[in-house]
Parts: structure tokens; C-alpha cells; sequence
């Protein structure tokens, strides 16, 4: 069974601090990967998109990594600011047409 | 930049009753989806549709629940008898492709059942 694990679950840091979001997936054999942005009672904003066949993407103070090989991701978040406070979710799609999503990590970002 | 439509954004329904979350696809996308999420859990997979029939269906996608295609554009979700445990956001997507490059999420239906 596919299983998508995020790390930490929530996570609380000063305005202007870098940060490391972690994503974990059980199975390499992915098409692709995807962080997105979810902000309370919301909808889905998407981040970033990974290809298989890529390394990292990069937009803005964002950029993810892949390593499919030992099943990890991460997002990195630049001078991280109050705005930034949401919930991201890893997402990764294996077999043609259905995501699995991560718990998520809880992010805020004090003033 | 083209989007996926949902609507309504929030719908309140008694429990029993039939309900149907309506999503208008990008126009040119031909696989079309439909997800859930539970208050604090994770977002799950209920249902796929390509060529006008369902492609896959997790076990939550039981016999209360349906999807439609009912015109070129429109495509559906109706849950037949509502229980107090479908009280969910209702997130819809399409894509281009099977392989998830252009999946696009719609901003979701919050169904709350009372």
C-alpha cells in the first residue's frame, strides 16, 4: 500500500528563519510529485511540480527536491514570512491517475 | 490560466437527503476526478472517470455515491443518502494526461451534513 508521510506534522518559526518541509513516499516508482498549499477551510493551491524524471523545481523563495531512489522529498521555504502560515501537502501520483496526500505540516510563521 | 469550477463553494444538507456537487472541468481535459476531505484528515481519492465511465473507485466510493458527465461540460457527484460521516470538502480535478502533468485541483464544495 502506498503510503505518503510528512515531517514534521506542525511546526512554528520567527519571521525570516529558512525552513525544510519533508515528504516521504513508500514506493519509488512515481510519475510525479507535488507540494501544495492549503490555507484553512480552503481549497488546494499548487506549489510545485516534480517529474519523475527531475531533480528539484525551483519558484520563487521556493524549491523542492526529489530523490526517488531513497523515496524522499523536500520543500525549502526562503526568509520564510507571516503570509507563508498554511498547511502544505505532498502528493505523489503512482499508477495513472489518482494522488496520495501526506498529512500535511502545519506552518506558522511568527511576526 | 484555465481553472476547475466547483459549485456550490458550501452546501448544508439534512441527513437523508440526495446531494449532488457540480464541477465544470477544463475544457479540454479528458481524465476527471474526484476527492474528500474529512476536518483535520488527509485528502483521499474517491473516484476517476475517462470516456464516460468510472476508470477507478476507492472503497469509499460505495453504492451512495454516483458520477455523471451529464454534457460536454458539467461532471458531477451525487451522494444519494447523506449521513452525518460525508461531511467533507469536496475537491474535483481534471487533467490532460495520465500521468499528472496539468492536474488541476478546483477549490473545493464543503458539504456539511446535519
Amino acid at each position: 500500500k502506498q503510503e505518503v508521510t510528512q515531517i514534521p506534522a506542525a511546526l512554528s518559526v520567527p519571521e525570516g528563519e529558512n525552513l525544510v518541509l519533508n515528504c516521504s513516499f513508500t514506493d519509488s516508482a512515481i510519475y510525479n510529485l507535488q507540494w501544495f498549499r492549503q490555507d484553512p477551510g480552503k481549497g488546494l493551491t499548487s506549489l510545485l511540480l516534480i517529474q519523475s524524471s527531475q531533480r528539484e523545481q525551483t519558484s520563487g523563495r521556493l524549491n523542492a527536491s526529489l530523490d526517488k531512489s531513497s523515496g524522499r522529498s523536500t520543500l525549502y521555504i526562503a526568509a520564510s514570512q507571516p503570509g507563508d502560515s498554511a498547511t502544505y501537502l505532498c502528493a505523489v501520483i503512482y499508477n495513472f491517475n489518482k494522488f496520495y496526500f501526506g498529512s500535511g505540516t502545519k506552518l506558522n510563521v511568527k511576526p | 490560466e484555465p481553472e476547475v469550477t466547483q459549485t456550490p463553494s458550501h452546501q448544508v444538507t439534512q441527513m437523508g437527503q440526495e446531494v449532488i456537487l457540480r464541477c465544470v472541468p477544463i475544457s479540454n481535459h479528458l481524465y476527471f476526478y474526484w476527492y474528500r476531505q474529512i476536518l483535520g484528515q488527509k485528502v483521499e481519492f474517491l473516484v476517476s472517470f475517462y470516456n464516460n465511465e468510472i476508470s477507478e473507485k476507492s472503497e469509499i466510493f460505495d453504492d451512495q455515491f454516483s458520477v455523471e458527465r451529464p454534457d460536454g461540460s458539467n461532471f458531477t457527484l451525487k451522494i444519494r443518502s447523506t449521513k452525518l460521516e460525508d461531511s467533507a470538502m469536496y475537491f474535483c480535478a481534471s487533467s490532460g494526461t495520465l500521468t499528472g502533468a496539468g492536474y488541476t485541483f478546483g477549490s473545493g464544495t464543503r458539504l456539511t451534513v446535519v
